[in-house]
């Protein structure tokens, strides 16, 4: 079974940082392209950052580009997202998505989310 | 970046109804275009992949069509379990990018 796990969601105040970590199991993590996707409060879904097998490819929203960086480590199986710089408007839960492979870039497992928190 | 364009930005319907929903794309996205269902406190679900193919283990009712940059979703017959909210995602070209939105409520 397909399972994906966040974790490190919190509180931090603006200007700071968090990194998000998200555990894959139950399939060939190093065989799949992964992406973040966050949901502010009470809105709709936004893409926030992708990356291919082997690193290469990766790609930002321009919400983020230059304050978050996206990572894989196979061995481990865990996709991460270190953001730094946080601001008020980054307040949302955070869902990592597998992509699948043909077709790509449909999100076709999600995990359960981690809701960060930007406030004073 | 590709717009989508995604109404009504909600229904209300009956259970048996048939709903659609439609997204249109801001240019050219050949097929590239998923369809999500999410519920209250969980992560979307993937329904539709390719404008028009079906999801494992999502029921028949649940159908998608393309027709040039408009697409629809089309829920034959509305079941307790479909009141959700629905989104368009298009999968063409990075950034990747989302529908505002379709919420199905109970009349």
């Amino acid at each position: 079974e397909v399972q994906l796990v966040e974790s490190g969601g919190g509180l931090v105040q603006p200007g700071g940082s968090l990194r998000l970590s998200c555990v894959a199991s139950g399939f060939i993590f190093s065989s799949y392209e992964m992406n973040w996707v966050r949901q502010a409060p009470g809105k709709g879904l936004e893409w926030v950052s992708f990356i291919s097998t082997s690193n290469t490819p990766i790609y930002y929203a321009d919400s983020v580009k230059g304050r978050f960086t996206i990572s894989r480590d196979d061995a481990e199986n865990t996709l991460y997202l270190q953001m730094s710089s946080l601001r008020a408007e980054d307040t949302a839960v955070y869902y990592c998505a597998r992509a699948t492979v043909i077709p790509a870039a449909h999100l076709d497992y999600w995990g359960q989310g981690t809701l960060v928190t930007v406030s004073s | 970046d590709i717009q989508m364009t995604q109404s009504p930005s909600s229904v209300s319907a009956s259970v048996g109804d048939r709903v659609t929903i439609t997204c249109q794309a801001s240019q050219g996205i050949s097929n590239w275009l998923a369809w999500y269902q999410q519920k209250p406190g969980k992560a979307p679900k993937l329904l539709i992949y390719a404008a028009s193919s079906l999801q494992s283990g999502v029921p028949s009712r649940f159908s998608g069509s393309r027709s040039g940059t408009d697409f629809t979703l089309t829920i034959s017959s509305l079941h307790p379990e479909d009141f959700a909210t629905y989104y368009c995602q298009q999968a063409n070209d990075f950034p990747l990018t989302f529908g505002g939105g379709t919420k199905v409520e109970i009349k």
